[in-house]
C-alpha cells in the first residue's frame, strides 16, 4: 500500500482480556518496528523485525507482550491479560533502508 | 547506549515569531542518523528531515531550518515566521547505522497562538 496501515484505530478492552493489534507495512519494506506512546509521553521502542532474522525484542515491557511477522509482511502485536498501564497509542513503522522510517497512524488502546 | 534529550517540554509563541527547538544526543557510534518528526493533534508522525553524521551542512526547507553541530552533539530545529498550523509536538530521534532502533527524545510541544 501507499503507507503503513494499522488496525484497529481505536480499541477499548476490559482489564484481563487479550488484544491483537495489526500492522500492514509498506510493500517491500523489510524492516518493521513497534513503538508505544503513553499519554503525553515520548515514544518507547518495543520490537524490531528485519527480514527473516530473529526479532529484536529488547523493548518489550513484559512477557505479556509478543509480536510476530508473517511472511515478512503483516505484523501482529499481542498483549495478553491487559492491564490499565497498557493503555497507550501503539505505533508501527516500516523501513526499506534503515534511514527512512514511515509511521502508521497508530492504534489507541484503552484498558478499562 | 543512545540517548536523545529535548530539554524544552513546551514552548508557546505568537504567530510570526521565530522559534528554535533544541535537541541534544548521545551515541558511541561514528555513523548515525538524526531525524525530526512532527506529530500534529491527529497523532500521525510526519517525517521532516533526516541527516547523517557525516553531513554537517545546515539545511533549509521553506520556513524550516536545521543546525547540526557534532562538536556539541546537537541538532536544533528552527521555524521562521511561525504559523498556527505549526502547533504540534516535535520529536527529535537518533538511529544507529544498523537501523535496528530509532531512539526518540521526549518531544517538545509547540503552541503557536494567533
Amino acid at each position: 500500500g501507499a503507507g503503513v496501515s494499522q488496525s484497529p484505530s481505536n480499541k477499548v478492552t476490559e482489564k484481563g482480556k487479550d488484544v491483537e493489534l495489526r500492522c500492514d507495512p509498506i510493500s517491500g519494506h523489510t524492516a518493521l518496528y513497534w513503538y508505544r506512546q503513553s499519554l503525553g509521553q515520548g515514544l518507547e521502542f518495543l520490537i524490531y523485525f528485519q527480514g527473516n532474522s530473529a526479532p529484536d525484542k529488547s523493548g518489550l515491557p513484559s512477557d505479556r507482550f509478543s509480536a510476530e511477522r508473517t511472511g515478512g509482511s503483516v505484523s501482529t502485536l499481542t498483549i495478553q491479560r491487559t492491564q490499565q498501564e497498557d493503555s497507550a497509542v501503539y505505533l508501527c513503522a516500516s523501513s526499506l533502508d534503515f534511514i527512512g522510517y514511515t509511521f502508521g497512524s497508530g492504534t489507541r488502546l484503552t484498558v478499562v | 547506549a543512545q540517548k536523545v534529550t529535548q530539554a524544552q517540554t513546551e514552548i508557546s509563541v505568537v504567530e510570526k515569531e521565530d522559534v528554535t527547538l533544541d535537541c541534544v544526543y548521545e551515541t558511541r557510534d561514528t555513523t548515525y542518523y538524526l531525524f525530526w518528526y512532527k506529530q500534529p493533534p491527529s497523532g500521525e508522525l510526519v517525517f521532516l528531515i533526516r541527516r547523517n553524521s557525516f553531513d554537517e551542512q545546515n539545511e533549509i526547507s521553506g520556513r524550516y531550518s536545521w543546525n547540526f553541530q557534532k562538536s556539541t552533539s546537537s541538532f536544533n530545529f528552527t521555524i521562521t515566521a511561525s504559523q498556527v498550523v505549526d502547533s504540534a509536538v516535535y520529536f527529535c530521534a537518533l538511529s544507529n547505522n544498523a537501523g535496528n532502533m530509532l531512539t526518540f527524545g521526549g518531544g517538545t510541544r509547540l503552541m503557536v497562538k494567533p
